[in-house]
């Protein structure tokens, strides 16, 4: 059964942590993204990867950081220098930047 | 840049009545257009995708959309809505002049009514 998994569900933070989201995907696309959804708005791009071990800055990734050392795998890792992070994050793949993306179903990070 | 307005932040029906969800978008070329739907804590779901082939798309659940290039507009419908067709609605444009960036509106919440 192909598809995007997202862990954990539900993540709560203190300040000042790092904290580590999971993607991964058995699709065999070639890439992938993260995106941050806050109430009322439309989903916005932190970063994507179109192969393994490059990857790009979206429109908001200050304070978050990525990795792709495989294919099937995106881990996004939010640093203590994102000011506002509690949102709800997704994680996305394509088989390519001109494809549709295929959503994981996503994790709520909570900052207490 | 392109973007996207979806021109109704909330819309309200009564179930078996049609369903209109309005986009408009704007693009220096020629675009990609998505419709995707999303339930309560749940990721988004495509529902169809205009890539420059017939201007009227069928999706899956009984959605079509039109693209209309002469009004940059890409509205969704459903000539009679489903209790389960509540959820979020987010209207997408792409195109290759902004490196295939996906622009995603703000999104419509859509209300079936008993």
């Amino acid at each position: 059964d192909g598809g995007i998994t997202q862990s954990p569900k539900y993540l709560f933070r203190k300040e000042g942590q790092n904290v580590t989201l999971s993607c991964e995907q058995n699709l065999n696309h070639d890439a992938m993204y993260w995106y941050r959804q806050d109430p009322g708005q439309g989903l916005r791009l932190i970063y994507y990867s179109q192969i393994v071990n490059d990857f790009q800055k979206g429109d908001i990734a200050e304070g978050y950081s990525v990795s792709r050392e495989k294919k099937e795998s995106f881990p996004l890792t939010v640093t203590s220098a994102q000011k506002n992070p509690t949102a709800f994050y997704l994680c996305a793949s394509s088989q390519s930047r001109v494809d549709e993306q295929f959503f994981g179903p996503g994790t709520r990070l909570t900052v207490l | 840049a392109q973007s996207v307005t979806q021109l109704d932040s909330h819309v309200s029906v009564s179930e078996g009545t049609p369903v209109l969800l309005r986009c408009n978008y704007s693009s220096s070329y020629s675009p990609s257009l998505f419709w995707y739907v999303q339930h309560p804590n749940k990721g988004l779901q495509l529902l169809l995708k205009y890539t420059s082939a017939a201007t009227l798309v069928k999706g899956i659940n009984g959605f079509e959309a039109e693209f209309k290039k002469s009004e940059t507009s890409f509205h969704l419908t459903k000539p009679s809505a489903h209790m389960s067709d509540a959820a979020e609605y987010f209207c997408v444009v792409s195109d290759q002049y902004n490196n295939n960036d996906m622009r995603f509106g703000a999104g419509t919440r859509l209300t079936v009514k008993p």
